[in-house]
């Protein structure tokens, strides 16, 4: 039981470079997230996924896009890297919505030169 | 929009001794407080919640406190151990709502 994988673990790119942060949940809940940690900042949503087929924007949802490509996969994409978005990337899973009692992943450290 | 406020921002404490972790909240909505930790290079973990129906809670060495009325909530850690070094988040939200709030961070460290 692997709980939340996250990959990659680590990722530099370029202003304007793309990429997808992959996530996948083996517990069988209904709801996954993405969120941002940046220092002195906490953790802050991106996007979210209550249930297999629907997203939605969470308080930071510029530059970003995500997909719900089954009940276990919640996928990030950056389409055009900004300097902005080094960060590190968790992705979360809960069987109860709401945000409530998440299992997050072990994270992505994402640099953009 | 909510605001949580984490105070201090690290924290050193001896070993076996106990350690208090404060956090505000400004939305009076709020209803649901989890505390979260997160070790070095590992995502946070749940550690222990609660919700506004409640006082407090206890989960042996690790107690949350609630009061309202004052908008604030504590995590209380006794008889610390080497292990409980990691940096602590608290949160609220109110329940059915996707917002969660963090508030941003203590890094305790436990001196052995």
């Amino acid at each position: 039981n692997a709980g939340v994988t996250q990959t990659p673990k680590f990722q530099v790119l370029k202003t304007g470079q793309s990429m997808t942060l992959q996530c996948a949940q083996d517990m069988n809940h209904n709801s996954m997230y993405w969120y941002r940690q940046d220092p002195g900042m906490g953790l802050r949503l991106i996007y979210y996924s209550a249930s297999e087929g629907t997203t939605d924007k969470g308080e930071v949802p510029n530059g970003y896009n995500v997909s719900r490509l089954n009940k276990r996969e919640f996928s990030l994409r950056l389409e055009s890297a900004a300097p902005s978005q080094t960060s590190v990337y968790f992705c979360a899973s809960s069987d109860q919505g709401s945000n409530e009692k998440l299992f997050f992943g072990s994270g992505t450290q994402l640099s953009v030169l | 929009g909510e605001n949580v406020e984490q105070h201090p921002s690290t924290l050193s404490v001896q070993e076996g001794d106990s350690a208090v972790i404060k956090c505000t909240y400004s939305d009076s909505a709020s209803n649901y407080f989890p505390w979260y930790k997160q070790e070095l290079g590992k995502g946070p973990q749940l550690i222990i919640d609660i919700r506004s129906n409640v006082g407090e809670k206890k989960d042996q060495r690790i107690a949350v406190t609630l009061n309202k009325t004052a908008k604030h909530f504590s995590l209380h850690i006794t008889e610390t151990q080497p292990e409980d070094s990691a940096v602590y988040f608290c949160a609220a939200s109110n329940f059915g709502n996707e917002k969660l709030t963090f508030g941003t961070g203590t890094r305790l460290t436990i001196i052995p």
